[in-house]
């Protein structure tokens, strides 16, 4: 296993498009987040799944925002509508609960440009 | 989550010892202390975990004081790679929702 893996690594799509993100995490690994990430910002929380349950979303997860994780292993994303403000870093990350404290695994991340 | 302070910025020279002090005095009896490094356009890496004490590994230590109440990321012999955000997030086991800050952006100068 060589780790988390999200494709594409780079989005380029116009206003009011629609986009999907995947990401593949650690194949053992029962929790699996989304984060994105604007430029000199850390990483915000928008979605975590404790295997194939969505457990929490942030406000910062639009209703034009919906992420599923079937069969609890790989996870999709998918911006309807996007705007200009979705443009970001989308990240990826899973962890193994319990026993590994705030120890996740991120992915290279997926970099949208809304033009 | 307990919340946690970290300086903005931090310059550094090549080969010397860099030392990142977090802040964070309201650390519950139950929470880790985590470290992570972000280099540009990359995602975090998780460096570093502990919960007291000292924890060392091949990329860093981690030192701890008694009371928990701050926690300092020593990086040994720094070279230009290690340019970096460094993050410091403090939280429990059970803790699905990672916070990070804005983080410290190491500058290694040769």
């Amino acid at each position: 296993d060589t780790g988390v893996s999200q494709n594409p690594r780079h989005k380029i799509t116009k206003r009011g498009q629609n986009v999907t993100f995947r990401c593949d995490p650690i194949s053992e690994h029962n929790r699996l987040y989304w984060y994105r990430q604007t430029l000199g910002q850390g990483p915000e929380f928008l979605t975590y799944f404790q295997n194939e349950a969505q457990l929490e979303k942030s406000r910062l997860l639009s209703d034009r925002f919906s992420a599923e994780r079937p069969k609890g292993s790989f996870s999709t994303l998918e911006i309807q509508r996007t705007e200009q403000g979705d443009s970001a870093m989308y990240l990826c990350a899973s962890s193994s609960f319990p026993g590994q404290g705030l120890a996740a695994f991120f992915g290279q991340g997926t970099r949208l440009t809304v033009v | 989550l307990a919340k946690t302070t970290q300086p903005i910025s931090m310059d550094s020279y090549e080969g010397q010892e860099v030392n990142i002090t977090c802040s964070h005095n309201n650390i519950a009896t139950n929470d880790y202390i985590t470290w992570y490094q972000q280099f540009p356009s990359q995602g975090p890496r998780f460096i570093i975990q502990g919960y007291k004490t000292k924890v060392t590994n091949e990329v860093a230590s981690l030192f701890i004081p008694a009371d928990r109440k701050s926690s300092t990321l020593s990086l040994p012999r720094v070279s230009l790679s290690d340019t970096a955000v460094y993050y410091c997030l403090v939280g429990m086991d059970s803790s699905y929702k990672l916070i990070f800050g804005s983080g410290t952006r190491l500058l290694v100068r040769p």
